[in-house]
């Protein structure tokens, strides 16, 4: 089953508004990765956050981490119609086995 | 700089043929990954490599193997192609970094598979 659990699995919004999507996962991680993909792309790396960090920052994107909820949130501020995509996040356990664990992906549609 | 190159693109394939899908870094990476994409289900590892000469196993490696004979190339082999693999591939590559997956993976456009 998968790691990471991604939430809503899509969400359509207006262009300058908000967007949050969040992960839930369910072992310990060592640090979790937020990537966006475009349509018929590969994923690009957006942002990490370890986890012994609570919140983390990147342009537009602001990452929370709650260890203890075993959660994390993705906010992408004033949103654009180029920030169209799926995003997923991605648990590299403590194992230390190198494996990424990756979620099922929030379809966002930023609407112009 | 070509980054993760993932070659063919594209390919339809009848039961029970064979193929090899070939994965090119030019960023010097120890690390290498391949996964596939279904709908619904996110990205599922299938093998990866710490290094030239290493292959593991990920989370669905049955049907598929892999070598890495070189340190830029990752190659996935379907020796007796089925339906259920009918998926989209990425290859993947990250650099070993402080500690375990402390880097970013960076990701080819995908193979688009259909075995029909």
């Amino acid at each position: 089953s998968q790691q990471g659990e991604e939430d809503p699995q899509a969400l359509s919004i207006q262009e300058g508004e908000n967007a949050t999507m969040n992960c839930s996962y369910k072992t310990s991680i060592n640090n979790l990765q937020w990537y966006r993909q475009n349509s018929g792309r590969g994923l690009v790396h957006l942002i990490l956050i370890r986890s012994n960090e609570r919140e983390k920052h990147s342009g537009r994107l602001r990452v929370t981490l709650d260890t203890s909820k075993k959660s994390s949130s993705l906010l992408i501020t004033a949103s654009r119609a180029a920030d169209t995509a799926s995003y997923f996040c991605a648990t590299v356990l403590t194992s230390g086995t190198y494996k990424y664990i990756f979620g099922t992906g929030t379809r966002l549609k930023v609407l112009a | 700089n070509a980054g993760v190159t993932q070659t063919p693109k594209f390919r339809v394939l009848k039961t029970g043929q064979s193929m090899t899908l070939l994965c090119a870094q030019d960023m010097n990476h120890e690390y290498m990954y391949w996964y596939r994409q279904d709908p619904g289900m996110g990205l599922r590892l299938i093998h990866y490599s710490v290094g030239e000469g290493t292959t593991a196993k990920g989370e669905v490696p049955d049907g598929y193997n892999v070598s890495r004979l070189k340190k830029q190339n990752f190659l996935l082999g379907l020796e007796s192609a089925a339906p259920s693999q009918t998926s989209v591939y990425f290859c993947a590559s990250s650099y070993p970094g402080r500690g375990v997956g402390n880097q970013p993976q960076h990701f080819g456009d995908g193979t688009r598979l259909s075995i029909l």
